[in-house]
């Protein structure tokens, strides 16, 4: 079966600290992950995707095909990071349709 | 330029009325997306076209909901005989090109919010 799990529904941590949102991930072949936000009162919205191996915002996420994990990091929070955050896959082979975790939400505090 | 919309943004109706939702994509946009959210969840694939034609309907839950696309730009998400079960958000999305080897970026519409009564 096709599925991610995102464990924490909340993460709440002090601006300045790291942050680490897990994602993991049940599939048979090789799929594409993505992180998706969703910032207060806004559209939800692509963050990063594993093939293009960039950083964006300051957040990194490295596939681990052994782990079946892509979990989310950042070395160091800021307010304005507070947000939903969802990890997805999209199977292999051109199959459009994104399988969505549950979400976390990461609260910055000042 | 305009992102997605949806219309309405707030729809309450009665158990066993029809709903009609609507989808504007990105002009140009060749692929569009539905996707149903239950609070406390994150979005469940309902259904996805390519131009009119409808790719995938295999998270459809049952016959009471289909969708269309005509003309390959708005699409209409309907529901018949809604139930209390329904109530969501109802998230839809496009993104510019046929489904490919690689998965193309899914741009998202600020969702319609069903409570069914």
């Amino acid at each position: 079966a096709q599925r991610v799990t995102q464990p924490e529904k909340l993460l709440s941590v002090f601006k300045g600290a790291p942050v680490e949102l897990k994602c993991n991930y049940s599939y048979s072949g090789s799929p594409e992950l993505f992180w998706y936000v969703q910032y207060s009162r806004q559209r939800l919205q692509l963050l990063l995707r594993h093939i293009s191996r960039e950083s964006i915002k300051g957040f990194t996420a490295d596939l681990n095909k052994g782990e079946t994990s892509f979990h989310l990091k950042k070395p160091f929070a800021q307010e304005e990071d507070s947000a939903m955050y969802y990890c997805a896959l999209s199977p292999q082979g051109g199959y459009n349709k994104l399988i969505f975790g549950a979400g976390t939400r990461l609260a910055v505090h000042p | 330029g305009a992102g997605v919309s949806q219309s309405p943004r707030y729809k309450v109706t009665k158990r066993g009325q029809d709903v009609a939702l609507r989808c504007d994509p990105i002009s140009g946009h060749v692929s569009l997306y539905w996707y149903r959210q239950a609070l406390g969840q994150g979005p469940e694939f309902l259904t996805y076209f390519n131009y009119e034609a409808q790719q995938d309907k295999s998270g459809l839950p049952n016959d009471r909901f289909s969708a269309e696309r005509p003309e390959g730009s708005i699409s209409t998400l309907t529901i018949q005989r809604t139930e209390q079960r329904d109530s969501a958000m109802y998230r839809c999305a496009s993104s510019p090109r046929v489904a490919g080897e690689i998965q193309d970026t899914q741009y998202f519409g600020p969702g319609t919010r069903l409570t069914v009564l």
